[in-house]
């Protein structure tokens, strides 16, 4: 198991343009978590999913951001008509439900956004 | 709502000395989890140790250990004998059960100096 990998780990985009952030996570694991980190601030929540369901949507997560996991498996994270507060590191993390430290998150690389 | 707060933005020690680390939190509830993780420079961030507010014993892990105060929410991270593989931002982060979200604070840059 290679764990939580995100694609790609760097993205530059120009204001308005739409992105499309990949996460795959621990191979299993039926719960992903997706993460907002600013430079300088610790990361913030923004939406997880059990299986294909999400189950929970931060108000950080505007309209302009929608995410999937349509089998259960990887999940992406868009966002749509780009601002530059939008940049920043986005981090998703994976666990599982029965795992006896089923709490621990395990996280990816980030994929760094910036937009111009 | 639950807050975390890491009161040193960034810390220096000498390799081989022991440092901690401060984080205090504010919640209503009586049952959650504690957290440390670790996040090294341009790597990713990893659990270094966890502590179920229901436990009166503090966690250790290794060089690592925590000293948890429920009564005056207080979660400070002790590194011993520190390496300078340890250099890092830290953050002290708190999470309800049920709820998986985990609430971070703002992170204590740590340089360990050889």
């Amino acid at each position: 198991d290679t764990g939580v990998s995100q694609d790609p780990r760097h993205k530059i985009t120009k204001r308005g343009q739409n992105v499309t952030f990949r996460c795959d996570p621990i191979s299993e694991h039926n719960r992903l978590y997706w993460y907002r980190q600013t430079l300088g601030q610790g990361p913030e929540f923004l939406t997880y999913f059990q299986n294909e369901a999400q189950l929970e949507k931060s108000r950080l997560l505007s309209d302009r951001f929608s995410a999937e996991r349509p089998k259960g498996s990887f999940s992406t994270l868009e966002i749509q008509r780009t601002e530059q507060g939008d940049s920043a590191m986005y981090l998703c993390a994976s666990s599982h439900l029965l795992a006896a430290r089923h709490n621990e998150q395990f996280f990816g690389p980030g994929t760094r956004l910036t937009v111009l | 709502a639950q807050t975390v707060t890491q009161s040193q933005p960034e810390m220096s020690v000498q390799e081989a000395e022991t440092v901690t680390l401060s984080c205090t939190y504010d919640t209503s509830e009586n049952n959650y989890y504690l957290f440390w993780y670790k996040q090294p420079p341009s790597r990713q961030m990893i659990l270094v140790i966890r502590q179920e507010a229901y436990k009166q014993q503090n966690a250790t892990e290794n060089r690592f250990s925590v000293n948890f105060q429920k009564a005056a929410k207080s979660f400070s991270l002790k590194i011993s004998d520190s390496q300078l593989g340890d250099t890092a931002m830290y953050f002290c982060a708190f999470m309800k059960p049920g709820n998986d979200k985990i609430i971070f604070g703002k992170g204590t840059r740590l340089h360990i100096l050889p």
